[in-house]
């Protein structure tokens, strides 16, 4: 079967560093999402990898390993708006999209 | 065009009841997806288009669910005799199709609850 781990919930501080960790067995593979969803919004867009290495946009980066089947996602410089659920979603063979349950990631003061 | 836009945005409903949402994609958007979403979940693939051809379903969907997308453009869900689990945020996306690298652009979501 296809799967999509992330963990349910993680906690950081304002300011800090978080990495959110993403693994996936799937059958084949092209890409990997990751998504921002604030509570009662849809998801939005925020990284896209398709080959090994680190993507950098901004405060946020992206990773992907796709020997080990891991990718994780790091924010930077926390602020109180990154309080959301963070979404892994890997393309798989037929092109369709297979979703983590979701990362809640609380930020406090 | 400023995104995808669904509506309406809450529905509330009795049990038994049939509900339909509608979803306008991005115009130049030949992809249409629909999604279900629950508390705590990433979303649950129900449908999908390519221009007017609904090109898979979820083979979990039940047959009280049936969408459309009859000229290529908007979409609707509609759910017939809602049962309570039907309550969940249903959400419209879509992406422009060849070439593209499968970034999904979302609605803002339908809020169902069926008493």
């Amino acid at each position: 079967g296809q799967n999509i781990d992330q963990p349910t919930e993680m906690t950081a501080t304002e300011g800090a560093i978080v990495q959110i960790n993403c693994t996936y067995q799937t059958s084949g593979f092209n890409g990997l999402f990751w998504y921002q969803q604030h509570a009662g919004e849809a998801p939005t867009f925020l990284s896209y990898n398709v080959l090994d290495g680190l993507e950098e946009k901004g405060r946020f980066s992206s990773f992907l390993s796709r020997s080990k089947g891991y990718s994780y996602l790091l924010l930077k410089e926390l602020q109180m708006k990154d309080s959301a659920s963070y979404l892994c979603a890997v393309v798989d063979s037929n092109y369709q999209l297979i979703w983590g349950a979701g990362t809640k990631l609380i930020i406090k003061p | 065009d400023t995104g995808v836009s669904q509506n309406p945005r809450h529905k509330i409903t009795k049990r038994g009841q049939n509900v339909t949402f509608r979803c306008d994609p991005i115009s130049e958007h030949n992809r249409l997806y629909w999604y279900r979403q629950t508390l705590g979940q990433g979303p649950e693939f129900l449908t999908y288009f390519q221009n007017e051809a609904q090109l898979e379903k979820s083979r979990l969907l039940s047959d009280r669910f049936s969408a459309e997308r009859p000229k290529g453009s908007f979409s609707t869900l509609e759910i017939q005799r809602t049962e309570q689990g039907d309550s969940a945020m249903y959400l419209c996306a879509s992406s422009p199709g060849q070439g593209d690298t499968g970034e999904l652009f979302f609605g803002e979501g339908s809020r169902l609850t069926v008493l």
